[in-house]
């Protein structure tokens, strides 16, 4: 089974308008963490917001927010007044918290249009 | 400051030859991770450091596959007799953290380009 799933493989958001991109994810582990990151064209991975699975609260960083849904395992990311800069790939990511467990885990991204 | 860098960025290699990717982490980091990203592909795993020491390689798809980090800060990924379903972005990422203490952010790097012909 896939330990992320993201099933938008593409997205359109007029600028200034907020998008969710879905993210579901699976694990047996009691503690992992769940990222996303953006992969512009130039194709650096730009870390966004990073959720734990203990943490009580949704993650925010700016515009950006992870809707946790922990019963449901997704994990989406809200971005808030999309900008055209925003067009780019995103991936949703976990990590694991056993023991041994080091590597992130990624979806296949979804890829975000920010029309003007 | 400086993030993580990787040269090459583009590689163009004919089947059978030997290639080597550098990554140089940011200053300090911990951890550091190898993946593949295939075309329209998330990336996927290929082994970890900490420090000196290679703690994961089992996401290494064969034993042409081998990636060092002798002292503890720059990692070099080597491919031996390049083949064409080794084209894909070799990525390098870096961590303060040590691993599994829970969150810790990866910083990745612009990645290389490995094109086998």
């Amino acid at each position: 089974a896939q330990k992320i799933t993201q099933t938008q493989p593409g997205m359109f958001v007029q600028e200034k308008e907020a998008v969710t991109l879905d993210c579901t994810y699976d694990t047996s582990d009691p503690s992992y963490g769940l990222f996303w990151y953006k992969q512009p064209s130039s194709g650096e991975m730009i870390f966004l917001i990073y959720q734990g699975s203990y943490d009580q609260q949704n993650a925010t960083e700016g515009r950006y927010s992870l809707n946790f849904q922990k019963a449901r395992k997704s994990a989406n990311l809200v971005i808030s007044a999309s900008q055209l800069g925003d067009s780019a790939m995103y991936f949703c990511a976990m990590r694991e918290g056993g023991r041994g467990a080091n590597n992130l885990f990624f979806g296949t991204g979804t890829r975000l249009t920010v029309i003007p | 400051g400086a993030g993580v860098s990787q040269s090459p960025r583009y590689k163009v290699a004919k089947r059978g030859q030997d290639v080597a990717l550098r990554c140089d982490p940011i200053s300090g980091h911990v951890s550091l991770f190898w993946y593949q990203q295939a075309l329209g592909q998330g990336p996927e795993f290929l082994t970890y450091f900490q420090n000196e020491a290679q703690l994961d390689k089992s996401g290494l798809p064969s034993d042409r596959f081998f990636a060092e980090r002798p002292e503890g800060s720059v990692s070099t990924l080597k491919i031996q007799r390049t083949q064409q379903e080794d084209s894909a972005v070799y990525l390098c990422a870096s961590s303060v953290r040590i691993f599994g203490a829970g969150g810790g952010e990866q910083y990745f790097g612009p990645g290389t380009r490995l094109t086998v012909t």
